[in-house]
């Protein structure tokens, strides 16, 4: 079993609808969580960023942590044709500043119709 | 503009050559990362370097090997030890300092027939 589970989809929805992204994970050591956006032939880029259970938010996007299911999910309202790129989970037990530790989900891809 | 440049973009070699793979940050980042990348998989760590003239070994660095001889460069050469290279490869750089986000490349897809 993978720590990081992520379905690869494709998730596809018209414009305008509300998205969500989801990853489960294994480890309950985990209290780092990014997303990370990456369109195609692109690298990655950091998306969100939440430290331990909550929600976050930035904009359209939202970042909410189930520590408890072991369970993360990143929300998109009003979703846009641009907004179509792969969505990576990633997550580590930390601390905070051991990028090099990060377990990555394998990448959810959505395609936003207009 | 400040960023992380691969080349190539795309690189086709004969199985049985060594090859290498260039990355160049101008971020002043001390920290830089190799990644591979291949479908239905998460990325996963080759090689990462936190300071010059130091690096560790990532999950999966047998059949690669890097060098960090200047902050902003990182190359990585892919040996024919490596039992299966066809692959798409990022490289990304971080200030090294607390938490800061990782900073991709665009990417190198390596062919190997």
């Amino acid at each position: 079993q993978k720590e990081v589970e992520q379905d690869p989809g494709p998730l596809s929805v018209p414009e305008g609808a509300i998205v969500s992204l989801n990853c489960t994970y294994s480890n309950s050591a985990f209290q780092y969580f990014m997303w990370y956006r990456q369109y195609s032939r692109k690298g990655p880029e950091l998306l969100m960023y939440t430290y331990s259970s909550g929600n976050k938010e930035d904009g359209r996007f939202t970042a909410q942590v189930d520590k408890s299911s072991k369970y993360i999910s990143l929300f998109i309202r009003d979703s846009q044709p641009s907004d179509s790129a792969t969505y990576l989970c990633a997550m580590s037990a930390g601390p905070g500043d051991s990028n090099y530790q990060l377990i990555w989900g394998a990448g959810t891809k959505l395609i936003i119709k207009p | 503009d400040g960023g992380i440049t691969q080349s190539p973009k795309y690189l086709f070699r004969k199985e049985g050559q060594n090859v290498t793979l260039s990355c160049e940050q101008n971020l002043n980042h001390d920290a830089m990362y190799w990644y591979r990348q291949d479908p239905g998989q998460g990325l996963r760590l080759i090689y990462y370097s936190q300071i010059v003239n130091d690096f560790q070994k990532g999950d999966i660095a047998e059949g690669y090997s890097v060098s960090r001889e200047k902050k902003e460069s990182f190359p990585l050469t892919v040996t024919s030890a490596q039992k299966n290279p066809t692959a798409f490869y990022l490289c990304a750089s971080e200030r090294g300092q607390g938490f800061s986000p990782l900073h991709f490349g665009n990417g190198t897809r390596l062919t190997v027939t």
